[in-house]
């Protein structure tokens, strides 16, 4: 699976949207891209994934740029539960989850 | 059931004990994996089930990590003679398939003294 850079951390304010960016330069045609938080001391939750299509759900949008190098994970108005580790994950499907170091969002009242 | 549970949720065990995790997948799901994480790191995946055949044990970090799914539905993950390196969260994830997003458990944190 291609590897993935992300920003160690990051600050939002409440209320705010937090937009997390996410670098995959090397991935391949059949690799989706998803997105998991972790919030201390839980397991890992899903939040959305896409192939080439930007998509939304309840919890956040996914922008994936047109050559699919890249792509930013928004939570639009941001709340101090939004606090957590997001990882940023490209999968061929059928292949187990290759995690990275993630980046540590911190939401500020 | 409305998500995948693990149990115990804690476990200490002494250096050379046996311990057994147990997770409990979504309902339906077929394909069902193995994770470990250490403190201060992402998960790292040990192993892989589709129904009951072990397909990828490739993650597991030595023979005395052995995992089962007898009826394709509840899976144990067995550490024989723990060593204090396998102090870390174990993690269960479940799928209705293989392709399919993986939903995680809340894990079982091992600590070994």
């Amino acid at each position: 699976d291609a590897k993935t850079t992300q920003p160690t951390s990051m600050d939002c304010a409440e209320g705010r949207a937090a937009n997390l960016p996410c670098n995959h330069s090397t991935i391949s045609g059949n690799e989706y891209v998803y997105w998991y938080r972790q919030i201390h001391s839980q397991g890992p939750q899903y939040i959305i994934h896409g192939l080439k299509n930007n998509e939304t759900n309840e919890m956040a949008s996914l922008i994936i740029t047109e050559d699919r190098k890249s792509s930013t994970l928004i939570l639009p108005h941001a709340t101090l539960r939004d606090t957590a580790v997001y990882y940023c994950i490209v999968r061929v499907a059928a292949r187990q989850l290759t995690f990275g170091s993630g980046t540590q969002l911190t939401v500020l009242p | 059931g409305a998500g995948v549970s693990q149990s115990p949720r804690y476990k200490v065990a002494k250096r050379g004990q046996d311990v057994a995790l147990r997770c409990d997948p979504i309902s339906g799901h077929v394909s069902l994996f193995w994770y470990q994480q250490a403190l201060g790191q992402g998960p790292e995946f040990l192993t892989y089930f589709q129904n009951e055949a072990q397909l990828d044990k490739s993650g597991l970090p030595s023979d005395r990590f052995f995992a089962e799914r007898p009826e394709g539905s509840v899976s144990t993950l067995k550490i024989q003679r723990t060593q204090q390196e396998d102090s870390a969260v174990y993690l269960c994830a479940s799928s209705f398939q293989i392709q399919e997003t993986q939903y995680f458990g809340p894990g079982t944190r091992l600590l070994v003294l």
